[in-house]
């Protein structure tokens, strides 16, 4: 089945102790991206990946890292969380295969992490 | 700067009326979406926009979009309360970020 995962589903964690969030896609896409939920805010983009090793920042990019090593992987790093990080995370893909079909800029959302640092 | 204005936020409506939620953005765009979500849960796609006069329906749904006016509307004829849910829009313009709006939530009564 066609799907981007995300693990874990809920952290709680503590400020300051690093974590890691990782996405994994199955459709060898090329295009991959984090968001943040909050209330009130709609979705924000974090970072997003356009291939591998190719990274950029999005709106809210201040205390998070990506990696892009992998095309299917691109796990989200905060190295040291503080409690306004407490949010909703969603992990996205899309084939961004260009042309003019609107399926090449389909996204595609994991199941979303709820991340509560205390 | 891209920003993107979704209104109304909230929109309660009755079984079988119509409705049109409306989506401007500020600077020029080549994708917009329209996606649902439901209380705890990710967001679905409904639909891609890619050029001027685009028009896209599904069940009860039409999408349409105004390049020129900056603007999208997700069209509602004869809500049913399956419908019920938070839709947001969302603009991007080439490999540039993708902005979403604060999104409208839409409940529909009997």
């Amino acid at each position: 089945e066609a799907q981007v995962t995300q693990n874990p589903r809920y952290l709680i964690t503590v400020t300051g102790k690093k974590l890691t969030v990782t996405c994994s896609q199955n459709m060898n896409h090329e295009y991959m991206s984090w968001y943040r939920q909050d209330p009130g805010l709609g979705l924000r983009q974090i970072y997003y990946s356009m291939n591998v090793e190719v990274t950029d920042k999005g709106d809210v990019p201040e205390g998070y890292k990506v990696s892009r090593k992998e095309k299917r992987n691109f796990p989200l790093i905060l190295e040291s969380p503080s409690p306004n990080q407490t949010s909703l995370y969603f992990c996205a893909s899309s084939p961004w295969a260009g042309g003019t079909g609107s399926n090449s800029y389909e996204q595609y959302f994991g199941p979303g992490t709820r991340l509560t640092v205390t | 700067e891209l920003k993107v204005e979704q209104n109304p936020l909230f929109l309660s409506m009755q079984e079988g009326k119509n409705y049109t939620i409306y989506c401007n953005y500020s600077t020029t765009s080549d994708r917009l979406y329209w996606y649902r979500q439901d209380p705890g849960k990710s967001l679905e796609s409904l639909f891609v926009l890619l050029s001027n006069g685009a028009v896209k329906q599904e069940g009860r749904l039409m999408a349409s979009l105004d390049t020129k006016a900056r603007l999208s509307t997700l069209h509602i004829t004869a809500a049913v309360h399956d419908l019920s849910a938070t839709y947001f829009c969302a603009v991007g313009r080439n490999t540039d970020k993708l902005i979403f709006g604060t999104g409208t939530r839409l409940q529909v009564f009997p």
